[in-house]
C-alpha cells in the first residue's frame, strides 16, 4: 500500500515552454501533498506544500508564479513549471501524507521526474 | 530550527561486513526521524522511523536505527551488507513546535558495497 505515481517520469522541452508534472496518490487519500527538487548530487529541497482545496503553501525562495501547484483532488496535485529555463533543470519528487494528522505521519515519495530544458 | 547532519557523504564497505551511517540531529522540540533510502533514479523508499516509542527502531531489509538522545543521533546500521544495499540514504528529521509536518532532508551518504 501507500503507491505514489509520477508523470512523466522523464521530460525534456524547450526554453520558453510549460512543463506539468502529476503527481497521485494510488491507493489513499491525501489532503497535503509535498514537492520537491532535488539538484544532482545534493539533497531534496521542499519546495512547497499542496493542501486539496487550497492554495499552497511555498517555501522561501521558491517563485509562485514560475512554479504553479493545484491539489485538485484529494489523489491527484500538480505542478506547472511555467516558461522554463535551463536552470530549472532538475529531478522534481512528490510526496503525499496520509491523513491522519501530526508530525510522526509518514511521507510516501514518488519516483521523481527528470526535467531537462534545452 | 531543526536539522539534521550526515558525518559521511561516502561510505564503502565489503559485501557481508557491517553497515554504519552516521546522523546528528538538532531539534528544540521532540523530533521524528527517518531514514529513507534512494537508488539510482528511483523515489524514496522509507526504512524506517523513530517517533518517540522505543529507542531502537528496526526497519525493512535488516537495518535499524538507535535514538541516542543524549548524543543527539540517530545511526542506520545492518550487521551485514549486501549489494543491492548500494544507494543513497537520507536521514530526515521532522515536526515539533507546530510545524506542518515538513520534513528537512540530510545531505545524504552515498553506500558503495563491494564485492
Amino acid at each position: 500500500g501507500a503507491v505514489v505515481s509520477q508523470h512523466p517520469s522523464r521530460v525534456i522541452c524547450k526554453s520558453g515552454t510549460s512543463v506539468k508534472i502529476e503527481c497521485r496518490s494510488l491507493d489513499f487519500q491525501a489532503t497535503t501533498m509535498f514537492w520537491y527538487r532535488q539538484f544532482p548530487k545534493q539533497s531534496l529541497m521542499l519546495m512547497a506544500t499542496s493542501n486539496e482545496g487550497s492554495k499552497a503553501t511555498y517555501e522561501q525562495g521558491v517563485e509562485k508564479d514560475k512554479f504553479l501547484i493545484n491539489h485538485a483532488s484529494l489523489t491527484l496535485s500538480t505542478l506547472t513549471v511555467t516558461s522554463a529555463h535551463p536552470e530549472d533543470s532538475s529531478f522534481y519528487i512528490c510526496s503525499a501524507r496520509v491523513t491522519s494528522g501530526g508530525p510522526t505521519d509518514t511521507q510516501y515519495f514518488g519516483p521523481g521526474t527528470r526535467l531537462t530544458v534545452l | 530550527a531543526q536539522s539534521v547532519t550526515q558525518l559521511d557523504s561516502h561510505v564503502s564497505v565489503s559485501e557481508g561486513t557491517p553497515v554504519l551511517l552516521r546522523c546528528n540531529y538538532s531539534s528544540s522540540y521532540s523530533p521524528s526521524l527517518f531514514w529513507y533510502v534512494q537508488h539510482p533514479n528511483k523515489g524514496l523508499q522509507l526504512l524506517l522511523k523513530y517517533t518517540s516509542a522505543a529507542t531502537l527502531v528496526k526497519g525493512i531489509n535488516g537495518f535499524e536505527a538507535e535514538f541516542k538522545k543524549s548524543e543527539t543521533s540517530f545511526h542506520l546500521t545492518k550487521p551485514s551488507a549486501h549489494m543491492s544495499d548500494a544507494a543513497e540514504y537520507f536521514c530526515v528529521v521532522s515536526g515539533g513546535g507546530g510545524a506542518t509536518n515538513k520534513l528537512i532532508f540530510g545531505t545524504g551518504t552515498l553506500l558503495a558495497v563491494q564485492p
